[in-house]
Formats: C-alpha cells, structure tokens, sequence
C-alpha cells in the first residue's frame, strides 16, 4: 500500500488565489481527516469524513475554507481567497475505523503551502 | 471541550540516558492516547498508543504509562540514540463519540551523540 498520498508537496501562492489540496486515503480506510500544522497552534483538525460525509467541520477557520470528499478515494480541501496567515503545512490522515476500534490515524506528507 | 497540555517544549539529553515527556488531559472520558513522532519536514507517526483499561504498555525501548485518577500519561524512552531526535506529540481521544483527537503542543526532542 502507497499510504495517503497528497499533492502537491509544496504550494506557493499570492494572496487572493485559491488553492486546492489533494488527498488520497489508504484504500479501505473510512475516515478522512485534514488538520493544518503551525509553530504556533500545531496540529489542528479542521475538518474529518466518514464515509465520505463531513461529520464535523468545525475546525476549519471560516467560510474561506471548504473541504469535499466525492469518493471514498479522494478529498480535496479549498481555500478562496488565500490569505497569508493561511500559510502552514496541511496534512491528510486516513485511519479504518474510528471511536472505539482500530483508532490508528496515518498520516499523509503534507502539503506545505505558502501565501506571499 | 478535551485540552492536552504537553511539557517540556523541548528536551536535550546524551545518547544513551533516558528521556520521559508528560502530557495532562482534562476530559475524563477520554480513553486513547496516542504518541506520534515527527521527524523534520517528514509526518507523524504513531509509534505507541494505550487505552484507558491498560495503565503502562511496553514496546522494546519505548513505554508510555498512564495515570487515569490524575489525567496524565507520559512517553518514556530508554537508551536514546541520535535518530530518536525528532517532534513528539501526545494526544487524546474519547472514544465512542466520534469525537476529535486533540493534540499537544509537541516535544522537541535532541539526543547528543
């Protein structure tokens, strides 16, 4: 198995312009989550699926951000208009079950995306 | 809400002593603890977790402990080596209520050669 695979690596944007995160979870794996990593706050979920469904969505920071999951293999996550305070690296992590059973979350290598 | 408070922010020892990062709760209902290690620029990686109904787990030089009466649980690792140095992150979950895993703060972590 290729573990959660993200792209790009590294984003480097302007502000104003949106930017779209890509995410591929562990093949059979049911939850998806996103989380953003700073020096300051660290590693914060913004948002997590289940089946492909949000369940909760409410880490992330306001409307500038979305999150979808179309399929069980792909998730993306938005962010219109970038702002630089949004600079950080993203990660993805994928985990079989959650709440209760096998919890082990595996994480993606990151997107670190950068908002001059 | 769950709050995971993670200490020391950074810890310096020589290979070969032991290094013990603790972390504090506040939820009693939580019951996973997990421990990452992130290398520089790499991902976290689980490398120990424990639940609540265990009160220490052991895997070769890693052992985490868990204390649920003072809601605290802490990494030990013995005989440290250089590619020990990395970012520790403890967290917390409450299982059952798909509810969120909150992480500390992380430990920056130097073993001297």
């Amino acid at each position: 198995d290729a573990g959660v695979i993200q792209s790009p690596r590294h984003e480097v944007t302007e502000m104003g312009q949106e930017v779209t995160l890509r995410c591929k979870p562990i093949s059979g794996h049911d939850y998806l989550f996103w989380y953003r990593q700073t020096m300051m706050r660290g590693l914060e979920l913004l948002i997590y699926f289940n089946n492909n469904v949000p369940i909760d969505d409410s880490g992330m920071p306001e409307d500038r951000f979305s999150a979808k999951m179309p399929n069980a293999s792909f998730s993306t996550l938005k962010i219109q208009p970038s702002e630089p305070r949004d600079s950080a690296v993203y990660f993805c992590a994928s985990s079989f079950y959650w709440g209760g059973g096998t919890d082990t979350q595996y994480f993606g290598p990151g997107t670190r995306l950068t908002v001059l | 809400g769950e709050n995971v408070e993670q200490h020391p922010s950074t810890l310096s020892v020589q290979e070969g002593d032991s290094a013990v990062i603790k972390c504090t709760y506040s939820d009693s209902a939580s019951n996973y603890f997990p421990w990452y290690k992130q290398e520089l620029g790499k991902r976290p990686q689980l490398i120990i977790d424990i639940r609540s109904n265990v009160g220490e787990k052991k895997d070769q030089r890693i052992a985490v402990t868990l204390n649920k009466t003072a809601k605290h649980f802490s990494l030990h690792i013995t005989e440290t080596q250089p590619e020990d140095s990395a970012v520790y992150f403890c967290a917390a979950l409450t299982e059952g209520s798909q509810g969120n895993l909150i992480f500390g703060k992380g430990t920056k972590l130097s073993v001297k050669p």
